[in-house]
Parts: structure tokens; C-alpha cells; sequence
């Protein structure tokens, strides 16, 4: 199974919106909502963000909002602040029963 | 509040095999509510899933590990564990045990992984 793909990197500056996209395959994204995201800060374990593909945990600012169209998942932060930098990473269900990740993407506030 | 912590020697010579216990508290690994699994990181790069069980049900795997990893349960104990044969330096890896929700994508809960590393 191939990773997900995600970019290495996105930038933005403190109180705008930035999205990340996670682009797979019919065999994973395309055809299950079963869609996660995970925000890492360094030498932590990830956190989780959004589950099935748009629910937001109790807890997770509602700054983080996640979607999808066709293939591609997408996580959207807005109101950037500075405590989000850090590591996301996507994850999907698989038609083989197995779950992949993407590649992550390093977030940077300016 | 549920708890889960790695355990297991931080290194592991070649070729030899890579074992990890996951002890879970304040909840049991019996549960029809949740899976339990194993993901990993290589130093400096991303997640990679490992493979994860259900009790009572099937046990499902990275395809690219398939042939070298077992993860197993330990009722009496409330345990779950990672069996990795044939260590490489390319598995050196903090690895971290989660549970995850039936029927969703939800990892709720993660441990605060162990770094193993592969050398003579």
C-alpha cells in the first residue's frame, strides 16, 4: 500500500486559515469516511484532531475542521496562532483492512 | 483514566527479535469497543502503522511487515504485545501502542511511545 500524500510543508501567518491536503486513492479515501487527522508536536505522541473524515473530539478547538471530496481529505486550520505549529499527519481506512498514513506535513506560523 | 504504557528493551541486536508490551489501565483489552494497535516512527520522519487486533476478532497488518509481525493479548494481564522477527536497523523506531474506537477512525488514546533501537 502507497502513503497518502501530503505537503512536506505549509506556512502561514498568526490568525489566517491554512489547509492541508491528503490525496489517496479509491481503494482508501475515496471509498470510507473513515478519515483521521493527528496534530505532533516535537518529542510528543500525536493527538488527535479529526475523526471520520469531519468530527471534531471534546476538547479540539473548533479551529480544526476537517473534509473531503472524492480522494482527497483535507484538515483546515483557522485562525492560525502560534501553538499550532508542529507535525499533521492523515490517516485511512483501507479496502485491504489496513490503514495508512500520510507523509505529514510541518506546519510553520510566521 | 485510561492509560497505556510501552514497555520492552530500547535495544535490540540484528536480525534478532523486537518485542514491546503495551499494559492497559483503567479499561479492558476485552472490550468489543475498541481496537488495539501498534504504530511507529522512525527518528526524523512520519507515522507508519504497524497493524492492530480486536479481542475475539481478527488481527490485521502493515502489508510490508506482514510476514514479520505478530501482535497478541494477554488477558490476565491486560496486555497487548508486539512481536517484530528479523530486526533491522530500518525498524529502529519510537514505537507507540493506541486504542482506537469500533467502527470509527478515532484513536483516542495513545501511549507515550519507546524508542527501540536496532544495533550491534
Amino acid at each position: 500500500q502507497s502513503a497518502l500524500t501530503q505537503p512536506a510543508s505549509v506556512s502561514g501567518s498568526p490568525g489566517q486559515s491554512i489547509t492541508i491536503s491528503c490525496t489517496g486513492t479509491s481503494s482508501d479515501i475515496g471509498n470510507y469516511n473513515y478519515v483521521s487527522w493527528y496534530q505532533q508536536h516535537p518529542g510528543k505522541a500525536p493527538n488527535v484532531l479529526i475523526y471520520d473524515v469531519s468530527n471534531r473530539p471534546s476538547g479540539v478547538s473548533n479551529r480544526f475542521s476537517g473534509s473531503k471530496s472524492g480522494n482527497t481529505a483535507s484538515l483546515t486550520i483557522s485562525g492560525l496562532q502560534a501553538e499550532d505549529e508542529g507535525d499533521y499527519y492523515c490517516n485511512s481506512y483501507t479496502s485491504t483492512s489496513t490503514w495508512v498514513f500520510g507523509g505529514g506535513t510541518k506546519l510553520t506560523v510566521l | 483514566q485510561l492509560q497505556l504504557q510501552e514497555s520492552g528493551p530500547g535495544l535490540v541486536k540484528p536480525s534478532e527479535t523486537l518485542s514491546l508490551t503495551c499494559t492497559v489501565s483503567s479499561d479492558s483489552i476485552r472490550s468489543s469497543s475498541y481496537h488495539w494497535g501498534w504504530i511507529r516512527q522512525p527518528p526524523g520522519k512520519g507515522l507508519e502503522w504497524i497493524g492492530n487486533m480486536y479481542f475475539g476478532g481478527s488481527t490485521y497488518y502493515n502489508p510490508s511487515l506482514k510476514s514479520r509481525v505478530t501482535i497478541s493479548a494477554d488477558t490476565s494481564k491486560n496486555q497487548f504485545s508486539l512481536r517484530l522477527t528479523s530486526a533491522t536497523a530500518a525498524d529502529t523506531a519510537v514505537y507507540y501502542c493506541v486504542r482506537r474506537r469500533t467502527g470509527s477512525s478515532w484513536r483516542d488514546c495513545w501511549g507515550q511511545g519507546t524508542l527501540v533501537t536496532v544495533s550491534s
